[in-house]
């Protein structure tokens, strides 16, 4: 067990549809980053965010978007869903900015299914 | 971040050593080795990191050559439970930590 838990483990929904992925990182870590997994695409970095503010973008999409509040929880959202977004989507937290050496904890994924 | 290089897939009976290769002969002097493995579909688990100097932990060691141009990951006793995929990845620890997975190694433990 990482520390890091994500909700919910199982998403299945339609074409054109909103959904919100939810994370809560390890107890103290101040990052977060969101990572998609596709059977085509492999693991790619999405986004991060340090102490609430954006640190670091990747290949996400517009459709996407993501936050961090105040009690450091972070939640990524989804719109307008198409079949091609179908992936394990992770949360990894860590207790760094990005200075120097760090580990990155994972989360056990959200599964989402777009029919 | 310097790309990486790894053999796609590899086997080793369980018990012996499982040696990890990883080429990364762009790498520059402030990247570091990091190792992460992905069993089935879970998320990544951190395994070990290093910058010039071989690194041990309870779960592996990590051998980086001496011009840093490649690295061995060393599981000393492999279970069934260390079949996974095997990711090496360099990053330059500046402003952003985003790891950049490659394609990484499918390790097959078999007894």
């Amino acid at each position: 067990d990482s520390g890091v838990t994500q909700t919910p483990k199982h998403l299945i929904t339609a074409t054109g549809q909103r959904v919100t992925l939810r994370c809560s990182p390890r107890s103290g870590d101040l990052s977060v980053y969101w990572y998609q997994q596709s059977l085509d695409q492999g693991l790619q970095f999405l986004i991060q965010y340090y102490n609430g503010e954006e640190r670091a973008k990747g290949n996400i999409l517009e459709r996407f978007s993501a936050q961090q509040f105040p009690d450091l929880h972070s939640e990524l959202n989804l719109s307008s869903l198409e079949l091609g977004d179908s992936a394990l989507y992770f949360c990894a937290s860590s207790d760094r900015s990005g200075q120097g050496e760090n580990e990155q904890f994972f989360g056990p994924g959200t599964r989402l299914t777009v029919l | 971040d310097a790309k990486t290089t790894q053999p796609p897939s590899m086997d080793c009976a369980e018990g012996r050593a499982a040696n990890l290769p990883c080429n990364h002969s762009t790498i520059s002097g402030n990247e570091y080795v990091y190792w992460y493995r992905q069993i089935h579909s879970q998320g990544p688990q951190y395994i070990i990191h290093g910058l010039k100097n071989n690194e041990t932990n309870e779960m592996a060691s990590l051998i980086i050559t001496e011009d840093r141009k490649s690295s061995t990951l060393i599981l000393p006793h492999a279970t069934l439970r260390d079949t996974a995929v095997y990711y090496c990845i360099v990053r330059v620890a500046i402003n952003t930590d985003k790891l950049i997975f490659g394609t990484g190694t499918r390790l097959q433990v078999f007894p």
